[in-house]
């Protein structure tokens, strides 16, 4: 997965319970993110970095939290997991705005009941 | 015009059959595109890069066509293998992640 872990792969959270989705690389790539893959609309962005201590907001962040304090590690928070928010959870990485290909996990399956 | 934008299938194929997809986009500046390949219950991974008029890989053409803003991929003598969701992405401007549409399922049958 070129270089792309995550953590857990697979996830069974009851609704208000808060969990962190763990993504880490060793490529030293600049830009990570995170989205969620939901049968029938495709993969949304939810928050991502372009560096560390930088973060910013996708299309879908609502319920999510994320920090960047080094190049290698990127979780999501989910504070208070809705089950709406039942879903796959996919990290990518990206060397910069030049390379313009992305890298993914192997992603997390989340349940919220 | 959404930004991009699959017809999601499924595309239903024989063996050996050649099928194409078109994905359209709106933002008109953009200058590469990308198909990613995605099987059941994997992460995407990125089948080709197309940055000027088409690129070609084996049985796998990408073609870009700018004056209508869409990307095609045409697979020939389609294998079993082939079956998955393929995924067009296009950057989007400035220091964002890339923008993927919803993906055009194909299964290729015996």
């Amino acid at each position: 997965n070129a270089g792309v872990t995550q953590t857990p792969k697979f996830q069974v959270l009851k609704t208000g319970q808060s969990m962190t989705l763990q993504c880490a690389q060793d490529m030293n790539h600049e830009y990570m993110s995170w989205y969620r893959q939901d049968p029938g609309m495709g993969l949304r962005l939810i928050h991502y970095s372009v560096g560390a201590g930088i973060t910013d907001q996708g299309e879908v962040p609502n319920g999510y939290n994320v920090s960047r304090s080094t190049t290698e590690d990127f979780p999501l928070r989910l504070l208070s997991a809705a089950p709406s928010q039942t879903s796959v959870y996919f990290c990518a990485i990206q060397a910069g705005a030049g390379a313009e290909t992305q890298y993914f996990g192997p992603g997390t399956r989340l349940l919220v009941l | 015009r959404k930004e991009v934008e699959q017809d999601p299938g499924p595309f239903n194929v024989p063996e050996g059959a050649t099928v194409a997809f078109n994905c359209t986009y709106s933002n008109s500046a953009s200058q590469s595109f990308f198909w990613y390949r995605q099987d059941c219950r994997k992460e995407p991974k990125l089948l080709m890069s197309v940055y000027s008029s088409g690129n070609e890989d084996g049985r796998f053409t990408a073609q870009l066509n700018r004056a209508s803003q869409y990307i095609s991929l045409l697979i020939r003598d389609s294998k079993l293998s082939d079956s998955a969701t393929y995924l067009c992405v296009v950057p989007r401007a400035g220091n964002t992640p890339l923008v993927f549409g919803k993906g055009t399922r194909l299964s290729v049958i015996a």
